[in-house]
């Protein structure tokens, strides 16, 4: 168990949907990251937060926002929901920012749309 | 330049044999260089990283060679056992970027027959 969890697990919404994802850290860890996987496209680095500003963006989508909140849990919002967004999305935490800090990942969450 | 090119997609080994897997990149500007398991079900955990100013780290039974004038990096699994199938992630990063963002290679699915 890294410390970090993931709500929902399992996700099924149809196209054009809107969903949220739910993070949060392991306790200590200021840095939250969103990942996509998929297997298409492999490992995707999408945002990283750090202390509730955004820290870094990849290649996140205009339709896909996020947030770190006061308390450290982040959220992920995916809108107009596309088949292609079907994927994992992991969280990771991290205590510092940069990339020589371990990134504990949670348990992902399963999304499919249909 | 951004990409991380990971071989091979799959690999199957028989127990006690070396499990190698390798990683190319292009970008110069990488400076961390950190391996990811995942099992299935699971998120990816850290392995072993290594930064260029060493050739080679070993932790356990799991080595990473680094060939800094080649771009390339592999990872060596001694003595292969059936625990230690999994997927397997390259990455790569820029530590002075000051951000915790990892481009991560395509993936490779280890399998360990008893």
């Amino acid at each position: 168990d890294s410390g970090v969890t993931q709500t929902p697990k399992h996700l099924i919404t149809a196209t054009g949907q809107r969903v949220t994802l739910r993070c949060s850290p392991r306790s200590g860890d200021l840095s939250v990251y969103w990942y996509q996987q998929s297997l298409d496209q492999g490992l995707q680095f999408l945002i990283q937060y750090y202390n509730g500003e955004e820290r870094a963006k990849g290649n996140i989508l205009e339709r896909f926002s996020a947030q770190q909140f006061p308390d450290l849990h982040s959220e992920l919002n995916l809108s107009s929901l596309e088949l292609g967004d079907s994927a994992l999305y992991f969280c990771a935490s991290s205590v510092a920012a940069t990339s020589g800090y371990e990134q504990y990942f949670g348990p992902g969450t399963r999304l499919t749309v249909t | 330049q951004q990409q991380v090119k990971q071989s091979p997609q799959s690999l199957i080994v028989q127990k006690g044999g070396i499990s190698i897997i390798n990683c190319a990149y292009e970008n110069t500007a990488f400076d961390y260089f950190p391996w990811y398991q995942q099992f299935p079900g699971k998120g990816p955990a850290l392995l072993i990283a290594i930064r260029p100013d060493v050739s080679e780290k070993k932790e356990g039974r799991f080595t990473i060679s680094f060939n800094k004038s080649a771009k390339q990096f592999s990872l060596h699994i001694m003595d292969s056992q059936p625990g230690d199938s999994a997927t397997y992630f390259c990455a790569a990063s820029t530590l002075s970027s000051n951000t915790g963002k990892l481009i991560f290679g395509q993936g490779t699915t280890l399998q360990v027959k008893p």
